[in-house]
C-alpha cells in the first residue's frame, strides 16, 4: 500500500535558519506529492505539490522537488520566520481507479521558529 | 461560506454517550473526506463520499461509526456508545470532482473529547 514518512518532531530552529523537513514515500504508479500546513488552530492548507517526477513546487518561499529516483519529497526554506511556525504534513495521492483516491499522510512535523 | 464548515468546534462528552459531527462543504465539491487526527498518530482516513456513489468506508474503525451524505452535500459522522479512545480532532475535507489533483480543501475540525 501507500505510505509516507517524515521526520519526527518538534523541529525548533532560530528565525532566518534554513529549514529541511524531510519526506520519503512508497506508492505504485505514479503519485503526486503535496505539502500541506495545519497553523495553530486552523484547518490543513495546501502549501505546494508536484505532480511528476523532478517537478518543483513552491509557494511563500518554501520548495520541494520531486525525486522520483530516491522516492522524495524534502521541504525546504532557505530563511524561517516566526510565523512559519506550524504542523507540515507530507502527502501523497495515487488515484486507485475506483475507492478512496484521497490522500495518505505522513504524521506530521510540529515546526517551532524561534526569535 | 466560501471554506469547509465544521460543527462543533469542540465536544466534550461522557463514555457511552453517541455524538453527532457536521460538515459543510464547498458548495459544488462533489467529493468529501472524513479524517481523524490523534495526537502522534496524523491523519487517519475514515470514509469518502463521492457524488451519488456508494461511500468507502473502509477506513472507520469500527462499528460503532458511522456517516452520511444527504443531498450530496451535508455530512454527518456518527460516534456511537463513544469511547475515550475517540477523544481526537475529526476533520472533513472536500474536492472538486477532478481525479489525482490530490487538492482538498479542510474545515477546521470538530475537537472531541470523551471523558
Amino acid at each position: 500500500g501507500n505510505s509516507v514518512t517524515q521526520m519526527e518532531g518538534p523541529v525548533t530552529l532560530s528565525e532566518e535558519a534554513f529549514l529541511t523537513i524531510n519526506c520519503t514515500y512508497t506508492a505504485t504508479g505514479y503519485p503526486s506529492l503535496f505539502w500541506y500546513v495545519q497553523y495553530p488552530g486552523e484547518g490543513l492548507q495546501l502549501l505546494l505539490k508536484a505532480t511528476k517526477a523532478d517537478d518543483k513546487g513552491s509557494n511563500k518561499g518554501f520548495e520541494a522537488t520531486y525525486r522520483k529516483e530516491t522516492t522524495s519529497f524534502h521541504l525546504e526554506k532557505g530563511s524561517v520566520q516566526v510565523s512559519d511556525s506550524a504542523v507540515y504534513f507530507c502527502a501523497l495521492s495515487a488515484y486507485s481507479g475506483g475507492g478512496a483516491d484521497g490522500l495518505t499522510f505522513g504524521k506530521g512535523t510540529h515546526l517551532i521558529i524561534q526569535p | 461560506g466560501a471554506g469547509v464548515s465544521q460543527s462543533p468546534s469542540n465536544k466534550v462528552t461522557e463514555k457511552g454517550k453517541d455524538v453527532e459531527l457536521r460538515c459543510d462543504p464547498i458548495s459544488g465539491h462533489t467529493a468529501l473526506y472524513w479524517y481523524r487526527q490523534s495526537l502522534g498518530q496524523g491523519l487517519e482516513f475514515l470514509i469518502y463520499f463521492q457524488g451519488n456513489s456508494a461511500p468507502d468506508k473502509s477506513g472507520l474503525p469500527s462499528d460503532r461509526f458511522s456517516a452520511e451524505r444527504t443531498g450530496g452535500s451535508v455530512s454527518t459522522l456518527t460516534i456511537q456508545r463513544t469511547q475515550q479512545e475517540d477523544s481526537a480532532v475529526y476533520l472533513c475535507a472536500s474536492r472538486t470532482g477532478q481525479v489525482n489533483t490530490g487538492e482538498l480543501f479542510f474545515g477546521e475540525g470538530s475537537r472531541l473529547t470523551v471523558l
